[in-house]
């Protein structure tokens, strides 16, 4: 595709519900990033993938949050028994190489109620 | 453990200016550092690259430096305009790690 594709865009969930984020990179794109950004703060690394495999997964905030990549395109954050602290912006990001850009999506805003 | 500052967090101009935002980052051990703007409610869009053997890089009216010896980087935009008004983010990849390493930002504002 064109760029970085997230979805859904917008996902309002219950309390102790558990959701799925998806993130299509860059086609050819091996590098795979998730971060997450709360209101008004930075952002804050959760995960690296390198093709299939995570490398650096020192972000993931707890046992609820687990990610994996397919076939060295998508990826999936799930995050189960949600809580309301886990309300943000989670941002996927895809790169070529090492000395190549970082291309962000336009983020998925979550919103525990 | 690299950590990446920005200096102001917040700056506030008038349209024509030209300006410069600062980063600075504590380890010199980087492959390459990323400046990104942020519009408010969207995601990240790439603004420069500099590889580390790179002293800097140039794209319409900005221009990003980069002193990986002293650990600085500015990003110098000439001639501001109200589109300009943005946070501005840098990033920094370590040797040896993979993650891109954020600072806080600026918060730009352009006034007309």
């Amino acid at each position: 595709g064109a760029g970085v594709s997230q979805s859904p865009s917008n996902k309002v969930t219950e309390k102790g519900k558990d959701v799925e984020l998806r993130c299509d990179p860059i086609s050819g794109h091996t590098a795979l990033y998730w971060y997450r950004q709360s209101l008004g703060q930075g952002l804050e690394f959760l995960i690296y993938f390198q093709g299939n495999s995570a490398p650096d997964k020192s972000g993931l905030p707890s046992d609820r949050f687990s990610a994996e990549r397919t076939g060295g395109s998508v990826s999936t954050l799930t995050i189960q028994r949600t809580q309301q602290e886990d309300s943000a912006v989670y941002l996927c990001a895809s790169r070529y190489g090492l000395n190549t850009e970082a291309f962000f999506g336009q983020g998925t805003r979550l919103t525990v109620v | 453990k690299q950590e990446v500052t920005q200096i102001p967090a917040a700056l506030s101009v008038p349209e024509g200016e030209n300006l410069v935002l600062n980063c600075s980052f504590t380890d010199s051990a980087i492959y390459n550092l990323q400046w990104f703007r942020q519009d408010p409610g969207k995601g990240l869009t790439s603004l420069l690259l500099i590889q580390s053997s790179q002293r800097e890089q140039t794209s319409g009216r900005l221009n990003a430096s980069l002193d990986k010896s002293s650990g600085r980087s500015t990003l110098y935009i000439a001639a501001s305009q109200p589109g300009d008004s943005a946070t501005y983010l840098c990033a920094v990849i370590n040797q040896g790690a993979q993650k891109l390493v954020f600072g806080q930002g600026t918060r730009l504002t352009i006034n007309p």
